[in-house]
């Protein structure tokens, strides 16, 4: 059982280069998110996204872009990187808004 | 604008001791509210809690909401090395259509 795969595991950016995180679902599950967790902040909500086809803000989508072109797939994009972005970055999938979420293993995204 | 506080921040306790971690909330429309235990990666669920003074319980685990007094409180009795870990709760809410808004963490190490 995958669950929810998140790629890449680790990942050092310089300032202003672009990258993508891929999260990917096996479980037909209809919503997935995109959050950040930074020390002392829990995870907060960057953009997520109700089905296919659909997405939509969240807490903090300053500098972060995604796509949902098909059902299992949640890209998330920095098109110019941040220090403020070095975070880790959590990818979850849910079958409908009354159940609990699985995560991904997350992504270290460290930015200089 | 919805927020949700854990306390404490940081607890350290020794193996066989009870701990009991506390979530409050400000949400609007609460419909639901979680926990889960992040070891290093990727948070995984322990209860979804609907109902006011319903006990979920899971092995010495064990949870309860008041939705009067907007709280929560997570249980463990005779802890165990193996409990260390960081202890998220999240809230079910409408704000900016996000499903969940997360509490900064109880982060939980139980010594030998």
């Amino acid at each position: 059982n995958a669950g929810v795969t998140q790629t890449p595991k680790f990942r050092v950016l310089k300032t202003g280069q672009s990258m993508t995180l891929l999260c990917a679902q096996d479980m037909n599950h209809e919503y997935m998110y995109w959050y950040r967790q930074d020390p002392g902040m829990g995870l907060r909500l960057i953009h997520y996204s109700v089905g296919e086809g659909t997405t939509a803000k969240g807490e903090v989508p300053d500098g972060y872009n995604v796509s949902r072109l098909k059902k299992q797939n949640f890209l998330l994009g920095l098109e110019s990187a941040a220090p403020s972005q070095t975070s880790v970055y959590f990818c979850a999938s849910t079958p409908n808004r009354k159940t609990e979420a699985f995560f991904g293993q997350g992504t270290r995204l460290t930015v200089v | 604008e919805d927020k949700v506080v854990q306390s404490p921040l940081s607890l350290v306790v020794h193996e066989g001791d009870t701990v009991t971690l506390n979530c409050s909330y400000e949400v609007t429309n609460f419909r639901s509210l979680l926990w889960y235990k992040q070891e290093k990666k990727a948070p995984t669920f322990l209860f979804m809690l609907t109902s006011s003074g319903i006990e979920k319980k899971s092995g010495r685990l064990s949870s309860i909401l008041d939705k009067k007094e907007l709280f929560s409180i997570l249980n463990i009795t005779a802890t165990q090395t193996g409990d260390s870990a960081i202890y998220l709760c999240a809230v079910e809410a409408v704000n900016y259509g996000q499903n969940f808004v997360f509490g900064p963490g109880t982060r939980l190490s139980v010594l030998p």
